[in-house]
């Protein structure tokens, strides 16, 4: 079955800086790959999605780019704030079979 | 539009015990999908249906039953819950189906405790 693994488990960065999270997976034939972002106690909330026909997507200050050939995908975070700080997952599907990476828990210092 | 609940909130239960948590959306989705969440591992599949009547295992399908018996519900079942169940359990719902996913909604969570 499908292997996502995420990196960095854990990362610090000053209000301001930009924060990129990297994730591989392991079947080809995955198609659809979310990032969620989740605040302690509370449910996943997705923040940017890719399908596999498409090689970078981008909302304000939050950017993905997928890698096919490598399978491997990022997020990136430029202009960081404080409310940025939360479990980031990136995940990857196919055709409903979905797999999660381990989380980067993400800390925006002031 | 309530979008995806969950019942209950939360439950502790003996080892042994069997219990049914219930996964309910009012979009009209066909897929729906339930997850544990257990510190430091993120989301695991148990088990997703993609459309009523249907069910198939996901990642950690063991110890789990699930029946999608109409399209807005989605019951998880325990029929002999022990400590390594303990966890934080997610169900979701995505409205394409056909061979197409989508994005995921998340339902508010259940956590259950075993003894």
């Amino acid at each position: 079955g499908e292997n996502v693994e995420q990196h960095p488990s854990t990362l610090s960065v000053q209000e301001g800086d930009s924060a990129v999270i990297k994730c591989t997976y392991s079947d080809s034939a995955s198609n659809y790959f979310p990032w969620y972002k989740q605040e302690l106690g509370k449910r996943p909330q997705l923040i940017i999605d890719i399908r596999s026909n498409v090689g970078e997507k981008k909302d304000q200050r939050i950017a993905v780019t997928l890698n096919k050939t490598a399978k491997h995908f990022s997020l990136h975070i430029t202009e960081t704030q404080p409310e940025d700080s939360a479990v980031y997952f990136c995940a990857a599907s196919r055709w409903g079979d979905m797999r999660f990476g381990a989380g980067t828990r993400l800390t925006v210092k002031p | 539009n309530a979008g995806v609940t969950q019942t209950p909130k939360f439950r502790v239960l003996k080892t042994g015990q069997s219990m049914t948590l219930l996964c309910a959306q009012d979009m009209n989705h066909e897929y729906m999908y339930w997850y544990r969440q257990d510190p430091g591992m993120g989301l695991r599949l148990i088990h997703y249906s993609v459309g009523e009547g249907t069910t198939a295992k996901g990642e950690v399908p063991d110890g789990y039953n699930v029946s999608r018996l109409k399209k807005q519900n989605f019951l998880l079942g325990l029929e002999s819950a022990a400590p390594s169940q303990t966890s934080v359990y997610f169900c979701a719902s995505s409205p394409y189906g056909r061979g197409r996913t989508d994005t995921q909604y998340f339902g508010p969570g259940t956590r259950l405790t075993v003894l």
